[in-house]
């Protein structure tokens, strides 16, 4: 069964600093792209980016609104998938999911989401 | 970035009526059109991808049609599982973009 656990969310003041982790099992890691999403009340669901495999250079994509600030990264003798969050700002308090891209590249699987809230 | 608008935002439906919700691109995607729903409190799940095709393990009363700029979803009878809210995402081009959501809710 394809499961993917998000962890590392919680409270933390505007400016500070956040690693999320996301946790795979029951599929080959290494073959598939993984992206992060979040979702705001006000804003729905936004993407991101994504973590590019082995064979695509471990290359990483990122959206306009969080470049320079999150760095995607992934361990794949691990199964994991991180997220790093710097310079934290209120707008950025949300559920955060990892995703993962079929071989097809479309989004197949979800984590269950973690919430960030940056407040002081 | 390509702007996805979802129509209605929301809707009222009993159970067995048929129910379409409509999503339209700002610019041609083709059919790279995916379909997620998310029932409270919990994560998205991915019902419908490449506009029409279904997700492993998703019933066949779900079913998906477009290519271009206009899509939909059909739902051909509701059942009480399926009060949730739905939310399509482009991926054709980057950023991906997602729709603001159609809440299906009891009428």
């Amino acid at each position: 069964e394809v499961q993917l656990v998000e962890s590392g969310g919680g409270l933390v003041q505007p400016g500070g600093s956040l690693r999320l982790s996301c946790a795979a099992s029951g599929f080959t890691f290494s073959d598939h792209y993984i992206d992060w999403v979040r979702q705001t009340p006000g804003e729905g669901l936004e993407w991101l980016g994504r973590a590019k495999t082995k064979a695509m250079g471990y290359t990483t994509e990122y959206a306009a609104s969080v470049a320079g600030r999150f760095t995607i990264s992934r361990d794949d003798s691990k199964n994991s998938l991180y997220l790093q969050l710097n310079s934290l700002r209120t707008e950025d308090t949300a559920v955060y999911y990892c995703v993962r891209m079929s071989r097809s590249y479309y989004f197949d699987y979800w984590g269950q989401g973690i919430l960030v809230t940056v407040s002081s | 970035d390509i702007q996805m608008t979802q129509s209605p935002s929301s809707l009222s439906a009993s159970v067995g009526d048929r129910v379409t919700i409509t999503c339209r691109a700002s610019q041609d995607i083709a059919n790279y059109l995916a379909w997620f729903q998310q029932r409270p409190g919990k994560a998205p799940k991915s019902l419908i991808y490449a506009a029409s095709n279904l997700q492993s393990g998703v019933p066949s009363k779900f079913s998906g049609s477009g290519s271009g700029t206009d899509f939909t979803l059909t739902i051909s009878s509701l059942q009480p599982e399926d009060f949730a809210t739905y939310y399509c995402l482009q991926y054709k081009f980057h950023p991906l973009t997602f729709g603001g959501g159609t809440t299906v809710d009891v009428k």
